[in-house]
C-alpha cells in the first residue's frame, strides 16, 4: 500500500550547523511532495514543495531534494537556529495537482541546542 | 496574512455526546479538509470538500462524521456520537483551486 515513512524519528543539532532530513515514500505515483513545520500546539506550517518533474527546489535556507529513483525526500536547512526546533512533517500527493488529500509521514523532531 | 482558524481550540465531551469543530477557511478558497492527528502520531486525512459536497474520504470518516458548510464562510465537522479512539488533535485546512492547503491551529478534542 502507499506510505510516506521518515528514517530519522529525532535530529539534534547545534545551532549554525545544518540539518537534513529525510524521508522515503513507496507510491511511485506521488508526483508532488511538500514539507510542514510543526510547532507544539499548532497546525502545519508550510516550508516548501516540490513537484516531481523537479530534482531540487530552494527556498530561503531550506533546500528539498527528490530522488525518484530511490523515492527519496530530504529537506536541508542551513544554518539552523533555536527557532526551527519543530516536528517536521513530508507529505505527498498523486493527481499533478496541489490540492486533494495529503498524505504524512511520522515526523522528525529537530531540536536545535544553542 | 489571512489564515484559517478554528473553534473551540479545545473541547472536552463526554464519550456518546455529538462535537461539533468549527472552521473559518481563508475566504477566497474552495477546497476545504478535515484532518486529524492522535496524540505522538501522523496527521491523518479525514475529509475534502469542494463545491458544497465531499470529494474524498478516508475510511475513518464514517457514518460518524458529517461536514457541513452552513454558511460562506464556516465549514464544520460533526462527530454524531464520540468515542475515546476519537480524541485527537483536529485541522481544518483550506486551498485556493490548485493552490497549497493551509493548515489551522487546530481544536483539541478530548473525549472522556
Amino acid at each position: 500500500g502507499e506510505s510516506v515513512g521518515l528514517h530519522l524519528p529525532t535530529l539534534s543539532v547545534q545551532e549554525g550547523d545544518n540539518s537534513i532530513i529525510n524521508c522515503a515514500y513507496s507510491n511511485s505515483a506521488s508526483d508532488y511532495f511538500i514539507w510542514y513545520k510543526q510547532e507544539s500546539g499548532k497546525g502545519p506550517q508550510f516550508i516548501i514543495d516540490i513537484r516531481s518533474n523537479m530534482d531540487k527546489r530552494q527556498g530561503q535556507r531550506v533546500t528539498v531534494l527528490l530522488n525518484k529513483t530511490v523515492k527519496h525526500l530530504s529537506l536541508q536547512i542551513a544554518a539552523t537556529q533555536p527557532g526551527d526546533s519543530a516536528v517536521y512533517f513530508c507529505a505527498e500527493k498523486r493527481g499533478g495537482t496541489s490540492y486533494g488529500k495529503l498524505t504524512f509521514g511520522q515526523g522528525t523532531i529537530l531540536t536545535v541546542h544553542p | 496574512e489571512p489564515e484559517v482558524t478554528q473553534t473551540p481550540s479545545h473541547q472536552v465531551t463526554q464519550m456518546g455526546q455529538e462535537v461539533i469543530l468549527r472552521c473559518v477557511p481563508i475566504s477566497n478558497h474552495l477546497y476545504f479538509y478535515w484532518y486529524r492527528q492522535i496524540l505522538g502520531q501522523k496527521v491523518e486525512f479525514l475529509v475534502s470538500f469542494y463545491n458544497n459536497e465531499i470529494s474524498e474520504k478516508s475510511e475513518i470518516f464514517d457514518d460518524q462524521f458529517s461536514v457541513e458548510r452552513p454558511d460562506g464562510s464556516n465549514f464544520t465537522l460533526k462527530i454524531r456520537s464520540t468515542k475515546l479512539e476519537d480524541s485527537a488533535m483536529y485541522f481544518c485546512a483550506s486551498s485556493e483551486a490548485g493552490g497549497l492547503q493551509y493548515f489551522g491551529p487546530g481544536t483539541r478534542l478530548t473525549v472522556t
